[in-house]
């Protein structure tokens, strides 16, 4: 069955620096898109980023383009989001998740979960 | 921008149907999708492109599709379908993934 594992979050200052990653398996991970969403304490979901299977197509949402990088090795089964430039407002739990289909933007699978905190 | 509309919350008793709509532009040449989240859990998908119900989701859970707005209706509501529900669309002019701001479902 499909999984889904975040690691890398923690609590980092503001202007700092964290890079997630996300084990896949369960699937063939080479052949689909993946997504990063996250949910700030008490609030709803916000779709950050995604990545085509390939890695040629990366997409951000505005509130983090320009800071935060999506990337993947299929060689590895996992996926990665650099965050850089930290902000108080990026505080969430952050989820990768798989992409439905090639041709959809939806997501069929979501991980667990990995918590990051920016606070000074 | 584009965004999609989710009624903040619905109520229901057991065993009636809860319907929970979610309004967009977006939704009339992308297909909807609907995650159910859980205090504490992550999202899980019950409906995906408007209206099929992947394995292992009871049938009471459907969905339906018309224009600018969709729904999801459960049926015979139980206690354990208390939860937040989120719909999810695209925008292919970005930002390319939407999620509706969610809807508290109280049985």
């Amino acid at each position: 069955h499909v999984q889904l594992v975040e690691s890398g979050g923690g609590v980092v200052q503001p202007g700092g620096s964290l890079r997630l990653s996300c084990a896949a398996s369960g699937f063939s991970f080479s052949t689909y898109g993946m997504h990063w969403v996250r949910q700030a304490p008490g609030k709803g979901l916000e779709w950050v980023a995604v990545i085509s299977y390939d890695a040629n197509n990366k997409y951000y949402a505005e509130s983090v383009e320009g800071r935060f990088t999506i990337s993947r090795d299929n060689s590895k089964n996992t996926l990665f989001l650099q965050m850089n430039s930290l902000r108080p407002e990026d505080t969430a739990v952050y989820y990768c998740a798989k992409r439905i289909a090639v041709d959809l933007w939806g997501i069929d699978y979501w991980g667990q979960g990995i918590l990051v905190s920016v606070s000074s | 921008s584009p965004e999609l509309t989710q009624p903040p919350s619905v109520s229901v008793s057991p065993g009636q149907t809860a319907k929970i709509t979610c309004s967009g532009d977006a939704l009339t040449n992308q297909f909807s999708f609907w995650h159910q989240q859980k205090p504490g859990q992550a999202p899980v998908l019950v409906i995906f492109k408007d209206t099929e119900r992947p394995s292992g989701i009871p049938e009471r859970f459907s969905g339906s599709s018309s224009g600018t707005t969709v729904t999801l209706t459960i049926s015979g509501v139980q206690a354990e379908d208390e939860a937040d529900y989120y719909c999810q669309s695209a925008d292919t002019s970005g930002p390319y993934v939407l999620f509706g701001g969610g809807t508290k479902l109280t049985v």
